[in-house]
């Protein structure tokens, strides 16, 4: 089946610092790439919509100047979490659509601000 | 608005019995509907879907969903649970409000599966 990466799975940092992930798509290229957050035992919450060639579509009450999305070609999104806080500790997740109606979704990336 | 509910926090069976996780769904027109497993601190992993056709539908590691029109329902189904199925289980649905077809799934709080030995 389809295959997305997420680099990477684990990253601890210090509060006001950015930190970077990727996104990727392995064997398929994605027009549309998307991005959640989940809390432990939650369900997943859509941050936003990565469209490649264009601005990202962000979800009510999710802060475009604080999580920053590019997606620079049809198998690389990167989600910047800019000044990072406490708060901001989460499990980060990425899914590309592949196709009409199938979304793969990436291993996670568990980011700890300290 | 669109959404899907799954009224379980978790569903306990115990291994060899046959399993039932609930959802149920409210959209316009007709749903694309999906159900994905989660692993501890992994990623989604897709199980099945119902995009038109029959009403049951086959997915990986011997799971099935039957989509009822008449009681909005989606329920993911197996025969016989085995330990490994303990896992956390979502229903979502593909968004088609607004500007049409988003892409975007909207997801159900998510089922705790627990099958004991």
């Amino acid at each position: 089946g389809a295959v997305v990466s997420q680099h990477p799975s684990r990253v601890i940092c210090k509060s006001g610092t950015s930190v970077k992930i990727e996104c990727r798509s392995l064997d398929f290229q994605a027009t549309t790439m998307f991005w959640y957050r989940q809390f432990p035992k939650q369900s997943l919450m859509l941050m936003a919509t990565s469209n490649e060639g264009s601005k990202a579509t962000y979800e009510q009450g999710v802060e475009k100047d604080k999580f920053l999305i590019n997606h620079a070609s049809l198998t690389l999104s990167t989600l910047t979490v800019t000044s990072a806080h406490p708060e901001d500790s989460s499990f980060y997740i990425c899914s590309a659509n592949r196709g009409n109606y199938e979304q793969y979704f990436g291993p996670g990336t568990r980011l700890t601000v300290t | 608005a669109q959404s899907v509910a799954q009224p379980e926090d978790q569903v306990n069976v115990a291994e060899g019995n046959p399993l039932t996780v609930k959802c149920t769904y409210s959209v316009s027109g007709n749903p694309y509907l999906f159900w994905y497993v989660q692993y501890p601190n992994r990623g989604l992993q897709f199980l099945l879907k119902y995009i038109t056709g029959d009403n049951l539908v086959k997915g990986s590691y011997g799971f099935e969903a039957e989509f009822n029109k008449s009681q909005t329902s989606f329920h993911l189904k197996k025969p016989s649970a085995l330990v490994s199925d303990s896992a956390l289980y979502f229903c979502a649905v593909r968004d088609r409000e607004g500007s049409g077809n988003t892409g975007k799934l909207i997801f159900g709080q998510g089922t705790t599966l627990q099958v004991k030995p």
